[in-house]
């Protein structure tokens, strides 16, 4: 089995402030993937950010990073100067081969909140 | 290039009634799933398809048929809508098993059962 923990269910955080989402995860698989989304409140699923279980280096998309600690299973995403228009809720998700890599698991959600 | 299309975005049944929920893409993307989302629980998953004339079942199956008969569509049956069913329906694809890219999802479709 493969779990997901998000146990921030809500955030509020200063505009411009730099933001951590955190995320741990369960797997036995020594091979996976994480994935972080956003939802915005119109509802939809937009991909943020992924990180291989083998990648060397902490995967980076413009403003969005993930600091990856393999030994700790432990994948938080880092937003750096946050905006308005980050507001959204966040989904860190994974997939393993014993799995099915076409399936996500997902954790609960982080609500953030970016205050101006 | 339109992705993933679901329709419709809103629906309201009744306890009993069937419906289909609808999902086209247009990017050849060989797996496709579906996905329920309720407050506080994050998106599960129902059912999936690894290819044409393949489907097998998720986290969350009862009460849910799925077909795959083309690439690209993935449609999602209700036999015989529950309250507990209410919730909003996420379909998503993707053409990477290897597991670097990411599932493209639909906008929703958001399903109210009275």
């Amino acid at each position: 089995a493969q779990k997901i923990t998000q146990t921030q269910p809500g955030m509020f955080v200063q505009e411009k402030e730099a933001v951590t989402l955190d995320c741990t995860y369960d797997t036995s698989d020594p091979s996976y993937g994480l994935f972080w989304y956003k939802q915005p409140s119109s509802g939809e699923m937009i991909f943020l950010i992924y990180q291989g279980s083998y990648d060397q280096q902490n995967a980076t998309e413009g403003r969005y990073s993930l600091n990856f600690q393999k030994a700790r299973k432990s994948a938080n995403l880092v937003i750096s100067a946050s905006q308005l228009g980050d507001s959204a809720m966040y989904f860190c998700a994974m997939i393993s081969p014993n799995f099915g890599n076409e399936k996500l698991t997902f954790g609960t959600g982080t609500r953030l909140t970016i205050i101006p | 290039n339109a992705g993933v299309t679901q329709t419709p975005k809103f629906q309201v049944l009744k306890t009993g009634q069937s419906m289909t929920l609808q999902c086209a893409q247009d990017m050849n993307h060989e797996y496709m799933s579906w996905y329920r989302q309720d407050p506080g629980m994050g998106l599960r998953l129902i059912h999936y398809s690894v290819g044409a004339g393949i489907t097998d079942q998720g986290e969350v199956p009862n009460g849910y048929n799925v077909s795959r008969s083309t690439t690209e569509d993935f449609p999602l049956r209700l036999l015989s809508a529950a309250p507990s069913q209410t919730s909003v329906y996420f379909c998503a694809s993707t053409n990477d098993r290897g597991g670097n890219q990411p599932q493209h999802f639909g906008d929703g479709t958001r399903l109210s059962i009275l």
